[in-house]
């Protein structure tokens, strides 16, 4: 299994440039989510979809544009790049609760953005 | 809202020593999840362990152990007899009832391991 893969794992863009990130997990999982790991701050969620068809914002998703077109693929879409995107994005995916156990989130191996 | 503070933003150890990462965390469910994720220097995220609210048995896994006291709202990580391989930076993350995408991380603390 490949569990998630993210691509591309490395990237510069110029100010006002557009580019997607790619997620893609083979476990069979509903929920995906997208992180910005900065230094000193942890990872923060920039959006999340609980199934096909369905995104919604987290806690920093200003700037940034989801679509989950198919369950196993979670894009996202910087539209016009800043330099305060920069940063190093994650990709995890879980299943859907169960009973009393909280979800496992997997992680890709991370999206390295350098935005001059 | 849901809090996760990790004090210590880096820890120097020398190989074979035991070290305790320290986690709090703050929240108003009374049903919820705690994680420890390892991240080493390749930068992938590695999951670790996972307890929910309910279940305040500490666990041992090897040479790791977490500590789990509702009362301190703390869930602490100790290594015993470090090793080199051991050196990474590790995330204590808290889900509530809210469901997972409710993952709150804490900042992390880098633990280096020198031989």
């Amino acid at each position: 299994n490949a569990g998630v893969t993210q691509t591309p794992k490395f990237r510069v863009l110029k100010t006002g440039q557009s580019m997607t990130l790619l997620c893609a997990q083979d476990m069979n999982h509903e929920y995906m989510y997208w992180y910005r790991q900065d230094p000193g701050m942890g990872l923060r969620l920039i959006h999340y979809s609980v199934g096909e068809g369905t995104t919604a914002k987290g806690e920093v998703p200003d700037g940034y544009n989801v679509s989950r077109l198919k369950k196993q693929n979670f894009l996202l879409g910087l539209e016009s790049a800043a330099p305060s995107q920069t940063s190093v994005y994650f990709c995890a995916s879980s299943y859907r609760r169960q009973g009393a156990l909280g979800d496992i989130q997997y992680f890709g191996a991370g999206t390295r953005l350098s935005v001059l | 809202a849901q809090k996760v503070t990790q004090a210590q933003t880096e820890i120097s150890v020398v190989e074979k020593e035991d070290v305790t990462l320290d986690c709090v965390y703050e929240t108003r469910d009374t049903t919820y999840y705690l994680f420890w994720y390892k991240q080493p220097p390749s930068g992938e995220l590695v999951f670790l362990i996972r307890r929910n609210s309910f279940d305040e048995q500490n666990e041992i896994s090897g040479r790791y152990s977490w500590n789990f006291q509702k009362s301190t709202s703390s869930f602490n990580f100790t290594i015993t007899a470090s090793q080199v391989v051991d050196s990474a930076v590790y995330f204590c993350a808290l889900s509530g009832q809210g469901g997972s995408e409710k993952l709150v991380f804490g900042k992390g603390t880098k633990l280096t391991v020198n031989p």
